[in-house]
Formats: C-alpha cells, structure tokens, sequence
C-alpha cells in the first residue's frame, strides 16, 4: 500500500461545486502539504500542517480551505470550484526532526477538471 | 514565485547517453534537492545537497552545487529509457523557516531506446 494515498484520483465536477480532496498517510510524519501543478510549472503551495493544531497558508490559498482532522489525515476544499482550479494536485508528507524534514514524500495526485 | 529554474525545459537523449540538467536559484539556501515526476504521478526525492557541499553522489546520479553562482546540476549518466520523466529542482530557504520547499518548472527528460 502507498504511503500517502489521495483521494479521489480523478474528479470532474461543475462551477459552483464545493469539493473535497483526502489525504492519508501512514509514514507517522506530523507535517502535511497541500500543491497544486500546472502545465508546465513547478507545483505550487496552498496549505501546509505541522501539526493538527498547525495550519498556514501558503502561496495561493485563496478559494482553497484545509482541514487536518487527525495527524494522518489532510484535507483540501474548493468551496466554490471555479474553472482556474483545474490542475493536478499533490498531498506530500514530512518529518519534523532533522535534515529529513526537509524531504517530502508524495502522493500520486487527484486529477480535478472544474468545467 | 518560482525559486528555482531548471535548464533546458526540455532534454532529449539515446539511451546510454549522459543528461545534465541545471537550476539556478535567487536566494540563500539551507539545501537543494531534486525530484523526478514520471508522466501524471507523484514526485520522488532523488537526492539533497547542503549548502556546505558542492558534490553528492547517488547511484548514477551526481548532484553539483556553487553557491556563488546559485547553481545546481544534475547529471544521469548511462542513461536508460526509464529515466523518462520530469525533473525538479527544490530549494530550502536559509535562515530557520526551513521547512518550505520552493519548486522549479521542471526540465523533461526523454531518453530514445
């Protein structure tokens, strides 16, 4: 089994639509992240956890919210999907000790289409 | 805003070839790292050099880092068709937020059987 299972893996849904992305993971790390990547860029941060307590903004947090409901589990909302929401999206995992909490681990991504 | 930027945008090779890639970076860093994205999926974390370190090896993977210049590359030697994929460079800030990375556009490799 993954590591850092998403879900759903693909998601076509409508204008207007609030939409849920899950995230779990079983690597026991405390700090969670959510990107989006587009066609020909790098991915891009909207929300990261340290903790369950711990939640900030990232790059582009505006029309996304999160929630981290237990230290394994993340998610991503789109409270009212718009069409430039469509992209490819990532939830990663870290550590909090050490270099290795510079080291994220990814999750295979949720393919949204917001038509 | 993109930290790093990675050279070329695209790469095409034979099989068995060597493929440099190069990234260039604004600011100070802790440590950069590059990922490999094969086609729709996740990232992998390949490898992670600190800013004190100007060479790291991984199997067939050598990583280089100038911090004068602001420059990373990374060489694949003896290349296979499984090497096929998007490679990203990720840097680390300076200073201790240390914990955000920031993404280059990622130079897509093909290498031809």
């Amino acid at each position: 089994d993954a590591d850092v299972t998403q879900t759903p893996r693909n998601r076509i849904t409508k204008t207007g639509k609030r939409i849920m992305l899950e995230c779990s993971q079983t690597k026991g790390h405390d700090r969670m992240y959510w990107y989006r990547q587009d066609p020909g860029l790098g991915l891009r941060l909207i929300y990261y956890s340290f903790d369950v307590k711990d939640i900030n903004k990232g790059e582009i947090s505006d029309g996304y919210s999160v929630s981290r409901q237990a230290q394994a589990k993340f998610s991503l909302s789109l409270e009212s999907a718009i069409p430039n929401q469509t992209a490819l999206y990532f939830c990663a995992t870290s550590d909090s000790q050490g270099l290795a909490k510079n080291i994220q681990y990814f999750g295979a991504g949720t393919r949204l289409s917001v038509l | 805003s993109q930290q790093g930027e990675e050279d070329p945008q695209a790469l095409s090779i034979q099989e068995g070839e060597n493929a440099t890639m190069n990234c260039s970076y604004k600011t100070s860093i802790n440590n950069l790292q590059w990922y490999r994205q094969n086609s729709g999926r996740g990232l992998v974390h390949l490898i992670l050099i600190r800013s004190n370190e100007r060479e790291k090896h991984s199997g067939r993977l050598r990583v280089t880092l100038d911090t004068s210049k602001k420059s990373s590359s990374l060489l694949i030697t003896a290349s296979r068709a499984a090497d096929t994929a998007s490679y990203f460079c990720a840097t680390v800030p300076g200073g201790g937020s240390n914990y955000k990375l920031t993404f280059g556009k990622g130079t897509l490799l093909t290498v031809n059987p």
